[in-house]
Order: structure tokens, then C-alpha cells, then sequence
């Protein structure tokens, strides 16, 4: 079974600084996907960024980034000039790769608060 | 293209009562999922249902729980005699057939919260 771990349960960070939320997980496949979700107040989980374990290059969408390690099962997200509006929970979620369809199996979260 | 549909978005139950929670998937979506989320901790899964069938239901406790996703109409998730620690916010994903062009992701709806008194 994969286990996913977020250490940090909650960060802060000053508007426009960037902050990076740390992700490790368990797995003994080698092709998976790996996800961060953002979830704001109104709970609605939202698509961050996706990584394809079988891609070197780290993703990236426009402020988010992400630095993934296969090796040291680590997939951290990067946050540059925060934003009031990045204030939420984020999950990091993996997904086995093997199948048509598959679960995700989420973190526990990381709240961040992002102060003006 | 409309989103991941659920309903209701709130739910009160009391001890003992049936909920039944509902789930239209996005256009062309043909995988659904399930998942809880208690208090303070990450979504959880529950069940994987594509048009009238259960994929997996390794997450679904078992017993009080079912799940359905018929030919016509939304996936229900139905929980009997629900109890206090029933009360949390279910969500809802679907997903596109197949895995051609990165069609993996999944799509949330907004939740419903069940809270149980």
C-alpha cells in the first residue's frame, strides 16, 4: 500500500514570498502519478499541478513548481509570490499507474496562510 | 462543459436516519470516485464505480455503506442508520475513460456535508 506524508501541518509566508510545502511518500511501483490539490475555505478541491514519476523534468504552472526526487521519494511544491488567494489547505495525492482507473491516496495536508 | 456536480452541498441527519448523497459526473466521464474527509485530515477513499459497476470498494466501511452508479442518472452514495461518526464532508471525482492524452486526472466536485446529530 503507498503512503502519502506532509510533514509541515501548517506555513505561513509573507505576500509575494515564495514558500515550499514538502511531500514524501511510499511506493513500491515505478510508474505513478503524483499530485498537489489546493482545497481553499470554501473546500472545493482544486488541481494544483501534476508530475508523471516517469518524467525528469519537474512540473510547472505559471507561479507553481514542483521539485521531484524519484529516488528520494520526495515531491515538494513551490509557491512564488504568494498570494493572498493561495491561502488554503494543499495535498499532496499519489496514483498508481498500472490501472485504467485508481484512487488517489491524499496527505494529510498542509494548511498555508498567506499574510499581507 | 459544467463541472462535477453533487447534491445536496448540506445535509443534517439525525441517529438513525438514511442519507443518500448524489454525484453527476462531468460530461464524458465515465469513472467515479469517492471520498471521505473527516475533521482536520486528508480525503480518504472510498469506492471506484464506472456505469453500472463496482471497480473497487476497498475503502467503503462494510457495513451501513453502498454505492451505485446506474446506467441513467447520478452515482448515490447511501449511508443507513448513519451515526455521529458519519459526519464529515464526502466528495466527489470523475474521470474520463482511458489514460490517452494524460486523461488521468481526476475532477472534484464541491462536497456535501454530512452532519449527523
Amino acid at each position: 500500500a503507498q503512503t502519502v506524508t506532509q510533514s509541515q501541518p501548517e506555513m505561513s509566508v509573507q505576500e509575494a514570498e515564495t514558500v515550499t510545502l514538502s511531500c514524501t511518500y511510499d511506493t513500491s511501483e515505478n510508474n505513478y502519478y503524483l499530485f498537489w490539490y489546493k482545497q481553499p475555505p470554501s473546500r472545493q478541491m482544486i488541481l494544483v499541478i501534476r508530475q508523471e514519476a516517469y518524467k525528469q523534468q519537474n512540473a510547472t504552472e505559471n507561479r507553481f513548481s514542483v521539485n521531484f526526487q524519484k529516488a528520494a521519494k520526495s515531491f515538494s511544491l513551490k509557491i512564488s509570490d504568494s498570494q493572498l488567494g493561495d491561502t488554503a489547505m494543499y495535498f499532496c495525492a499519489f496514483m498508481t499507474a498500472y490501472n485504467a482507473g485508481n484512487m488517489l491516496t491524499f496527505g494529510g495536508g498542509t494548511r498555508l496562510m498567506v499574510k499581507p | 462543459n459544467a463541472g462535477v456536480m453533487q447534491n445536496p452541498r448540506h445535509l443534517v441527519r439525525r441517529r438513525g436516519q438514511e442519507a443518500r448523497l448524489r454525484c453527476s459526473p462531468m460530461k464524458g466521464h465515465s469513472h467515479v470516485y469517492w471520498y471521505r474527509q473527516l475533521p482536520e485530515e486528508g480525503l480518504k477513499f472510498m469506492v471506484y464505480l464506472q456505469k453500472e459497476n463496482i471497480i473497487d470498494e476497498s475503502g467503503m466501511p462494510k457495513e451501513r455503506f453502498s454505492a451505485e452508479f446506474p446506467k441513467e442518472g447520478p452515482s448515490i452514495l447511501r449511508i443507513q442508520q448513519v451515526v455521529r461518526g458519519d459526519s464529515a464532508a464526502y466528495f466527489c471525482a470523475s474521470s474520463p475513460p482511458g489514460r490517452a492524452g494524460g486523461t488521468y486526472e481526476q475532477y472534484f466536485g464541491p462536497g456535501t456535508r454530512l452532519t449527523v446529530t
